[in-house]
């Protein structure tokens, strides 16, 4: 199986900071990767797909990038609505493992 | 609007089965491959396995392998997940969710609670 590492595992931030959190896959996995917001008592919400593309309705200061086995997703300034843990999901083969998460709290 | 629900929350006793819905609507149910996804108080997001709507087949996690069982009901575009010899780490929020195209999981079921306790 693919292994997803995330780091950092836990992210303090303010409000209006840029952060970025990596995602690093044991094997190439070339743009088969997703990125995910979770908050707490909600589904998961799909942010990133291949990679780098931005699903309808997200929000312009999310971006992903990379390729193979290191990837990034950023946020530009950070909102009071992102405060929350993400994580990082291959589509590459089966089974499609996730990342153990990043939650970002408030500093 | 593309929706999929679930049945509501259960309480079962180790070694009980459990059977989780989720009813999907607006868009082609055989047209999307269904996941089920689970996460544990305080983990992270575990894939247990997938299941083709429109041939039945399905593939799933080793670790579930003999105790979990996906299948549908095309005439009323459900999916349903069946996880047996249940023990009290399979206490979870359960999730059914698509996936569009080998990109993403794009819509995901509101979760169903599901505590195992004696």
């Amino acid at each position: 199986d693919i292994q997803l590492t995330q780091s950092p595992s836990l992210l303090s931030a303010s409000v209006g900071d840029r952060v970025t959190i990596t995602c690093r896959a044991s094997q190439g996995i070339s743009n088969y990767l997703a990125w995910y917001q979770k908050k707490p008592g909600k589904a998961p919400k799909l942010l990133i797909y291949a990679a780098s593309t931005l699903q309808s309705g997200v929000p312009l200061r999310f971006s992903g990038s990379g390729s193979g086995t290191e990837f990034t997703l950023t946020i530009g300034s950070l909102q009071p609505e992102d405060f929350a843990t993400y994580f990082c999901q291959h589509l590459n083969n089966y089974p499609r493992t996730f990342g153990q998460g990043t939650k970002v709290e408030i500093k | 609007q593309v929706q999929l629900v679930q049945s509501g929350a259960e309480v079962k006793m180790p070694g009980a089965s459990v059977k989780v819905s989720c009813k999907t609507s607006g868009y082609t149910f055989t047209d999307y491959h269904m996941y089920w996804v689970r996460q544990a108080p305080g983990q992270g997001l575990q894939c247990m396995g997938w299941m083709n709507p429109k041939s039945g087949d399905t593939n799933y996690a080793q670790k579930f392998q003999g105790r979990v069982t996906m299948t549908r009901d095309t005439s009323i575009s459900t999916a349903y997940m069946e996880l047996s010899s249940l023990i009290s780490d399979d206490t979870a929020v359960y999730y059914c969710t698509r996936e569009v195209g080998m990109n993403a999981f794009d819509i995901w079921g509101q979760g169903t609670m599901v505590t195992v306790s004696s």
